[in-house]
């Protein structure tokens, strides 16, 4: 069964800087997906990235970088030159392709972006 | 395309009574899919449709859940006698095929209060 880990519950950054949010994710697939999605106070859930299993460059979308690390298993979200709107809640998420199940998520971290 | 709709927006009701929610997905999308979320939790899978066929289903989904994808198009969730357990966020989202690359697109989420 997949299963995916996000150990940080909340985290704080100043404005304009960098911050990571952990993801490690399980699986004994060899084709895979993971995502990172960003839902803010009002609740919808926002897709940022993607990155294939087999995909050998780290995926980028603007300011959102994925630093994915297949051997150890982690598919880290860097967000560059965080704002204000930045302060949401991340999720981690992962489908296996070859098996054809639906998204799996982590329990999100709560990232807030100080003025 | 105005995305994922989903009717109401929130909903109180009495223990014991029977509800249901409605999510229009986009329009070329043939997978729709239903999680729902707790406080501090991640999104959980509940089950999806591809088309009209319902093909998988979470073991959170007691007797008391059903869904329907009538003609492939707009889904139903319904819950019969409802519990104080069942207070959650039910989210909807829309895919083409498997949802690799794009990844889902959610609607804004039906809360659910049982009193």
């Amino acid at each position: 069964a997949q299963k995916i880990t996000q150990t940080q519950p909340g985290m704080f950054v100043q404005e304009k800087e960098a911050v990571t949010l952990d993801c490690t994710y399980d699986t004994s697939d060899q084709s895979y997906g993971l995502f990172w999605y960003k839902q803010p106070s009002s609740g919808e859930m926002i897709f940022l990235i993607y990155q294939g299993s087999y995909d050998e460059q780290n995926a980028t979308e603007g300011r959102y970088s994925l630093n994915f690390q297949k051997a150890r298993k982690s598919a880290n979200l860097v967000i560059s030159a965080s704002q204000l709107g930045d302060s949401a809640m991340y999720f981690c998420a992962m489908i296996r392709i070859s098996g054809n199940t639906p998204l799996v998520f982590g329990k999100g971290t709560r990232l807030s972006v100080i003025a | 395309d105005t995305g994922v709709s989903q009717d109401p927006r929130h909903k109180i009701t009495k223990r014991g009574q029977n509800v249901t929610f409605r999510c229009d997905p986009i329009s070329e999308h043939n997978r729709l899919y239903w999680y729902r979320q707790t406080l501090g939790q991640g999104p959980e899978f509940l089950t999806y449709f591809q088309n009209e066929a319902q093909l998988e289903k979470s073991r959170l989904l007691s007797d008391r859940f059903s869904a329907e994808r009538p003609k492939g198009s707009f889904s139903t969730l319904e819950i019969q006698r409802t519990e104080q357990g069942d207070s959650a966020m039910y989210l909807c989202a829309s895919s083409l095929d498997m949802g690799v690359l794009n990844g889902y697109t959610f609607g804004s989420g039906t809360r659910l209060t049982v009193v």
